[in-house]
């Protein structure tokens, strides 16, 4: 099925450093979303993204709409331990009649203290 | 907590068997999406459900079925189990369809084709 390309794969911080992570895409989004997974939960929305260009912050966390809306990332500030979780990114197609989302495979962040 | 809830926690199977699994949706939530997530990868869309109608599906074949109820509660049916449908299994409620910003995850069922 059809993903989105999210870089890294993986990190590994010290704690109080920053964190980027990005998805890319080959095709037009219409809403960016991003979501924190920990082990045995479901992914919780993060931040939600709608207009090309936007800039959007939750506390540490901001997020960016790319202006061609085949891009978006996502900054941690000043992480923590519990910062420690798998992100994804996801995108809802402009086209098609379902309101399914489309998901990047996860940046998988480790913290160390 | 996002008041989604889904049964059994676990579940193993083998090749050929049926599987159903259950999602209780959060009260008043008309919408429910089921997404199949491999092991290190994202979630995967099959379908979703909007007042007990199929509105959208993924790139799944027909084995994969559903049904949503009046009570916000619905199932994810799977026939003839293959040993790639492995997976964890997440159903998603929503107040309504296209609301995917207010869309809550269940914690999801880990499913095991032997």
């Amino acid at each position: 099925g059809q993903q989105l390309n999210q870089s890294p794969q993986s990190m590994f911080i010290q704690e109080g450093e920053d964190v980027s992570m990005n998805c890319t895409s080959s095709s037009i989004f219409n809403t960016w979303l991003w979501y924190k997974q920990d082990p045995g939960e479901g992914p919780v929305l993060l931040i939600a993204l709608y207009k090309a260009g936007e800039l959007t912050s939750n506390g540490r966390l901001t997020a960016q709409f790319g202006i061609t809306r085949k891009d978006s990332f996502l900054n941690i500030s000043a992480s923590i331990p519990s910062d420690v979780g798998i992100y994804f990114c996801a995108g809802q197609p402009q086209q098609g009649g379902s309101e399914k989302l489309v998901f990047g495979k996860g940046t998988k962040l480790t913290v160390n203290p | 907590e996002t008041g989604v809830t889904q049964s059994p926690t676990h579940l193993i199977k083998t090749r050929g068997q049926q599987v159903t699994l259950r999602c209780s949706s959060q009260s008043g939530h008309n919408t429910v999406s089921w997404y199949q997530q491999a092991l290190g990868q994202g979630p995967q869309f099959i379908f979703q459900y909007y007042r007990e109608e199929e509105n959208g599906r993924g790139n799944f074949p027909p084995r994969f079925s559903g049904l949503q109820f009046p009570n916000y509660s619905s199932e994810l049916n799977v026939n003839a189990l293959e040993l790639d449908d492995s997976a964890l299994y997440l159903c998603a409620s929503s107040p309504d369809r296209g609301l995917t910003d207010t869309q809550y995850f269940g914690p999801g069922t880990r499913l095991t084709v032997l």
